[in-house]
């Protein structure tokens, strides 16, 4: 268990569809990044959050966002899903900044279908 | 802009050989680097990251890497493969706010 903490494991949702995604940080951990893992484009930074706040955003749609809350976890919600949007997403903690590597949560598995 | 290339996608060893892993790199200042390993279904774990001096990091699970400026390069060793090896190994460089993925080696270990 590294620690973070990430539900659902796995969701299956029609095309169209929303979906959120939730991640709680390792103990202490101000920082929240998101991946998007999939076979053709590997690991894919989406965005980060530092203490509530957005930080830097990567390839990421107009149709996802994120936010963090008051207790730091974290929600990704993916709109108006597509088959492409099938992926693994993870979330990832920090102290502080990515300066001294991340501890990742175990994904999330989305099938848009 | 930073990147990280993975020269190899799949890499196929022996158990009790020896494994290198390569990882080349393009920053414009001294980077952080660091190497994760993701076993089938799972998130990625931290197998050793370097910052400065000692040039040579040693990790967990036996494993070590030699950062080499001159050679933009940090590559990943093991003197002898376990079968419990067998997994995704991705380097990844930083800093700048975000660390930047290489395409990952697979790397498969036969009896």
């Amino acid at each position: 268990d590294s620690g973070v903490t990430q539900t659902p494991k796995h969701l299956i949702t029609a095309t169209g569809q929303r979906v959120t995604l939730r991640c709680s940080p390792r103990s202490g951990d101000l920082s929240v990044y998101w991946y998007q893992q999939s076979l053709d484009q590997g690991l894919q930074f989406l965005i980060h959050y530092y203490n509530g706040e957005e930080r830097a955003k990567g390839n990421i749609l107009e149709r996802f966002s994120a936010q963090q809350f008051p207790d730091l976890h974290s929600e990704l919600n993916l709109s108006s899903l597509e088959l492409g949007d099938s992926a693994l997403y993870f979330c990832a903690s920090s102290v502080g900044g990515a300066d001294y590597g991340y501890t990742f949560g175990s994904g999330t598995r989305l099938t848009v279908v | 802009a930073q990147s990280v290339t993975q020269p190899d996608i799949h890499i196929t060893v022996s158990e009790g050989a020896s494994l290198e892993l390569r990882c080349n790199y393009s920053y414009g200042a001294t980077p952080y680097l660091f190497w994760y390993v993701q076993s089938p279904g799972q998130g990625l774990q931290l197998l050793l990251k370097y910052f400065s001096g000692d040039t040579l990091v040693q990790g967990i699970k036996g494993f070590e890497a030699e950062f080499k400026r001159s050679q933009s390069s940090f590559n990943l060793r093991k003197p002898s493969v376990h079968w419990s090896d067998a997994a995704e190994y991705f380097c990844a460089v930083g800093p700048s706010g975000k660390l930047q993925f290489g395409a990952g080696t697979q790397v498969v270990v036969t009896p």
